[in-house]
């Protein structure tokens, strides 16, 4: 079984457009964090979510809004997409009692804006 | 903020021999977690080893070994006995100990790693 999941793994798309990656992870953890990855492989934080409630927001456009209907679930949806939002998104969830535990990953999805 | 410094763009090592990944982290905190992270090009992210600050011993999983040096904010990974599958790229990630305020990791730009046979 996976653990954490994130749907699609590439999505191609024409700028201007709204798209969605959904995620999932069915470990019981209580946070959630969405993760750019950019051309140059630099990772850095965009949201976390603790039980629903949003606790980090990394200065990210307001065209990105996280959802996240239940902990298990945290969906990012992104309106008017540009060329600049390319890259690889990942999903990941750690247990919010253990700081010291490691994130779990998705396996990531390529976005392409052209 | 913390930040965290990779400052090898890139590695190459002979298989069976051994290389040492740089990282430097700039922090206030005195507890923290700091881990690598391995991505292969299957994307995966992947933990290879995670050190608590609070403790001296460098922590070590089978050929992956670290450096911990607290007071000069230095934390290197040493692979011995490279193989193949080593060849990915490294991450070096921060964490705080601190509860309520930035559970997230904070990522070095990467290191990729070239195991050649």
């Amino acid at each position: 079984d996976t653990a954490v999941s994130q749907t699609p793994k590439y999505l191609v798309t024409q700028m201007g457009n709204d798209k969605s990656i959904k995620c999932e992870q069915n470990l019981g953890h209580d946070t959630m964090y969405w993760y750019k990855q950019d051309s140059k492989k630099f990772l850095k934080i965009m949201f976390s979510y603790n039980n629903k409630e949003l606790i980090i927001n990394e200065t990210v456009p307001n065209r990105f809004s996280p959802k996240s209907p239940d902990k298990a679930h945290l969906n990012l949806h992104i309106n008017s997409l540009e060329l600049g939002d390319s890259a690889v998104y990942f999903c990941a969830s750690s247990p919010a009692a253990v700081v010291n535990e490691k994130l779990f990953f998705g396996s990531g999805t390529q976005l392409s804006v052209l | 903020a913390q930040t965290v410094t990779q400052s090898q763009p890139e590695m190459s090592v002979q298989e069976a021999e051994t290389v040492t990944l740089s990282c430097t982290y700039d922090t206030s905190e005195s507890d923290y977690y700091l881990f690598w992270y391995k991505q292969p090009p299957s994307r995966q992210m992947i933990l290879v080893i995670r050190q608590e600050a609070y403790k001296q011993q460098n922590a070590t999983e089978n050929r992956f070994s670290v450096n911990f040096q607290k007071a000069a904010k230095s934390f290197s990974l040493k692979i011995s006995d490279s193989q193949l599958g080593d060849a990915a790229m490294y991450f070096c990630a921060y964490r705080s100990a601190f509860k309520g305020g930035s559970e997230k990791l904070v990522f070095g730009k990467g290191t990729k790693l070239t195991v050649n046979p």
